[in-house]
């Protein structure tokens, strides 16, 4: 079966300075997709950014960027120019494309809770 | 214009009660999704529904039982509400099985 790791339940960086998250995940599968969602105090799932296994280049959304290191199953996030309103609980996700009955399913890690200090 | 809408955001409740927790998406999307988030914030899938047919059905208790009306909407239902309940639960939904899911506000039900 599929998982995600989290490692790091909680992060924090100053304002304006620049912090990764990471996520390691196990599956046998080539064919996926990673993606990591933002939930603020809100509570709204916000699609921050995603990658498609297939490709080699690393997502990047403004001051979001992956490295995907697909041989070690790692899929870190870097948010560049922290802001007070990155502060939130970011969840690494993984969707199997080919497999049975799990196809199509987002599986979560457990999420890591970044604070951002003014 | 709201993508994916969920009605009621907040739910408090008896044990034993039946209770409905509404999703709607406006997004033309062909699947749709219910997921669980526990008290420690973890997440995890419980039902999709892809052209009003359930593909995927996780390991939870048949006391929930999704309904689909129609394409736009994806309602849950509890019978029996127990304790353990008690969680956010959130609607999804995304084009097909492979595209990316986009997320309702989340109904946070309270079981006493």
């Amino acid at each position: 079966a599929q998982t995600v790791t989290q490692s790091q339940p909680e992060m924090s960086v100053q304002e304006a300075e620049t912090v990764t998250l990471s996520c390691t995940y196990d599956t046998s599968e080539s064919d996926y997709y990673l993606f990591w969602y933002k939930q603020p105090p809100s509570r709204q799932m916000i699609l921050v950014i995603r990658q498609e296994a297939y490709k080699q280049q690393n997502a990047t959304e403004n001051r979001f960027s992956v490295n995907f290191q697909k041989a070690a199953k790692s899929f870190s996030l870097k948010i560049s120019d922290s802001q007070l309103g990155d502060a939130a609980m970011y969840f690494c996700a993984y969707r199997a494309l080919n497999y049975g009955g799990s196809q199509g399913n987002l599986i979560f890690g457990k999420g890591t809770k970044l604070s951002v200090k003014p | 214009d709201t993508a994916v809408s969920q009605t009621p955001k907040y739910l408090v409740t008896q044990m034993g009660n039946d209770k409905s927790i509404k999703c709607e998406q406006n997004l033309g999307h062909d699947t749709m999704y219910w997921y669980k988030q526990d008290s420690k914030k973890f997440l995890k899938i419980m039902f999709s529904y892809n052209n009003k047919e359930l593909i995927i059905n996780e390991t939870v208790p048949n006391r929930f039982s999704p309904k689909s009306p129609d394409k736009a909407h994806l309602n849950l239902h509890i019978n029996s509400l127990e304790l353990g309940d008690s969680a956010v639960y959130f609607c999804a939904s995304s084009q097909n099985l492979r595209q990316t899911q986009y997320f309702g506000p989340g109904t946070r039900l309270l079981v006493l």
